[in-house]
């Protein structure tokens, strides 16, 4: 199975700041990485595919970056609405696996 | 509005099986392949189980966690893939979500290779397996 190590675990950060998460995979997955912020009690929410893809209505501050093994996601100005749990997925290969999550806290 | 609903879920006992729907609506249903995604309590995410479009064969694969004792299938004429859950246990446990699986194709000379992201997520159901 392909490992995904993010980083941090959990970040706090202020209305306005710019903030990255990381997501290294355990093998090279090209570029089949995608991001999902999740809230409590909901389902994820698809932000970003193929690492840097943003998906319709999600808004542009959010952006995504990398290849091969080292990837990240960044939020240019955080916005009230952006304090949740984000996880990253590869689909390179069976089975899927999710990094173990960002939670994103309000400093 | 392009949408999936989970239904099914509920409390079970150990060693009983359950089946999971999940109904697509807003868009042509037999176009797409569909997977199955559970989240325990207070835990990350698992992915669980795949069907292709029948357009690409209607293959499966499944999580080794969950293989023998899960099934997943699909009516394409209800618009409905199912999670038929068997000899469940405890670590079963979690909040089944559904997806909708959007296909990108990349042709490297002779060979032809699809990847699959998941772009719309049904709300989902609550399974709890407990005596």
């Amino acid at each position: 199975d392909i490992r995904l190590t993010q980083s941090p675990s959990t970040l706090s950060a202020s209305v306005g700041d710019r903030v990255t998460i990381t997501c290294r995979a355990g093998q090279n997955i090209d570029s089949w990485l995608a991001w999902y912020q999740q809230k409590p009690g909901k389902a994820p929410n698809l932000l970003i595919y193929k690492a840097s893809n943003l998906e319709g209505g999600v808004p542009p501050r959010f952006s995504g970056s990398g290849s091969g093994t080292e990837f990240t996601l960044t939020i240019s100005s955080l916005q009230p609405d952006d304090f949740a749990t984000y996880y990253c997925q590869q689909y390179d290969s069976y089975p899927y696996t999710f990094g173990q999550g960002t939670k994103l806290e309000i400093k | 509005e392009v949408q999936l609903v989970e239904s099914g879920g509920g409390l079970i006992q150990p060693g009983r099986s359950l089946r999971l729907s999940c109904k697509g609506s807003g868009f042509t249903f037999d176009d797409y392949s569909v997977s199955w995604f559970r989240q325990a309590p207070g835990k990350g995410l698992e992915w669980v189980a795949f069907i292709r479009s029948q357009a690409y064969g209607g293959g499966t694969q499944y999580a080794a966690s969950v293989k023998g004792r899960l099934a997943i299938s699909r009516d394409d004429s209800r618009s409905i893939a199912y999670l038929q859950m068997n000899s469940l246990k405890t670590e079963d446990s979690a909040v089944y979500y559904c997806t909708r699986d959007r296909r990108t194709t990349v042709v490297r000379g002779q060979i032809r290779s699809n990847y699959y992201y998941n772009d719309v997520w049904g709300k989902g159901t609550m399974v709890i397996v407990s005596s």
